[in-house]
């Protein structure tokens, strides 16, 4: 099964934009899903089918596809965005689901 | 309101085996494939397995292939995990997850977890 990159942290000041990056071969395939996860919480879905939000999920976020690379923006970042950001999608030979290693977003 | 209950989760014995389980309700249960990921004490997300709308097709990672068996009751809105042979590195919280409407991998509802820990 393929793998999805993502890079450990990052960090924004408050009320700049950030964009968090999965790279992986299954993306020139598959769109990506992007999650939202606070301390002690379960994952949130935040994007989804490359650039769709759920019902919620405020509109400073979005997401966009390009090759091998899914990103998920964050237009404004407020303190409460402050969180882990996984990226998933299928492998390869679309049986399997695939997460990214997870990227820690720091709110400066 | 989507709910997605787990249950089962204790301390075992490497080698041993055990079973979780997760309730669902408020939305109709076998309209969706279901899944379990696991994230260990401080790590990522991996996902686990998946279970079609009827039950009739799984998938595994490999990483617990041949070990773990997922299913479900369409009857009772439930989805369960066998899970046997267990391993230190099965240790984990174990979520039970709900396919989006566009299909998975999106995954739109979770529930609060469960935790496996496997040690003597």
């Amino acid at each position: 099964s393929s793998e999805l990159t993502q890079d450990p942290a990052v960090s924004v000041a408050l009320g700049q934009t950030v964009r968090i990056t999965c790279q992986g071969d299954s993306l020139r395939s598959y769109s990506a899903s992007w999650y939202q996860q606070k301390p002690g919480q379960a994952p949130v879905l935040v994007i989804y089918d490359r650039n769709k939000r759920p019902s919620g999920i405020p509109d400073r976020f979005s997401g966009s596809n390009s090759g091998n690379t899914a990103s998920l923006t964050i237009t404004g970042a407020q303190a409460e965005d402050e969180a882990d950001y996984y990226c998933n999608s299928r492998d390869s030979s679309g049986k399997h689901v695939v997460f990214g290693g997870g990227t820690k977003l720091t709110v400066l | 309101e989507v709910q997605l209950v787990e249950s089962g989760g204790v301390v075992v014995q490497p080698g041993g085996s055990l079973r979780l389980s997760c309730a669902a309700s408020g939305f109709t249960f076998d309209d969706y494939s279901m899944h379990w990921v696991r994230q260990a004490p401080g790590k990522g997300l991996e996902w686990v397995s998946v279970i079609s709308r009827d039950g009739g097709r799984t998938y595994y990672a490999d990483s617990v292939k041949g070990r773990f068996t997922i299913s479900r009751d369409n009857r009772k809105n439930s989805l369960d995990l066998q899970m046997n042979s267990l391993r230190s590195e099965d240790t984990a919280l174990y979520y039970c997850a709900k396919e989006g409407s566009s299909g998975w991998p999106t995954f739109d509802s979770w529930g609060q977890g469960t935790l496996v820990t496997v040690s003597s």
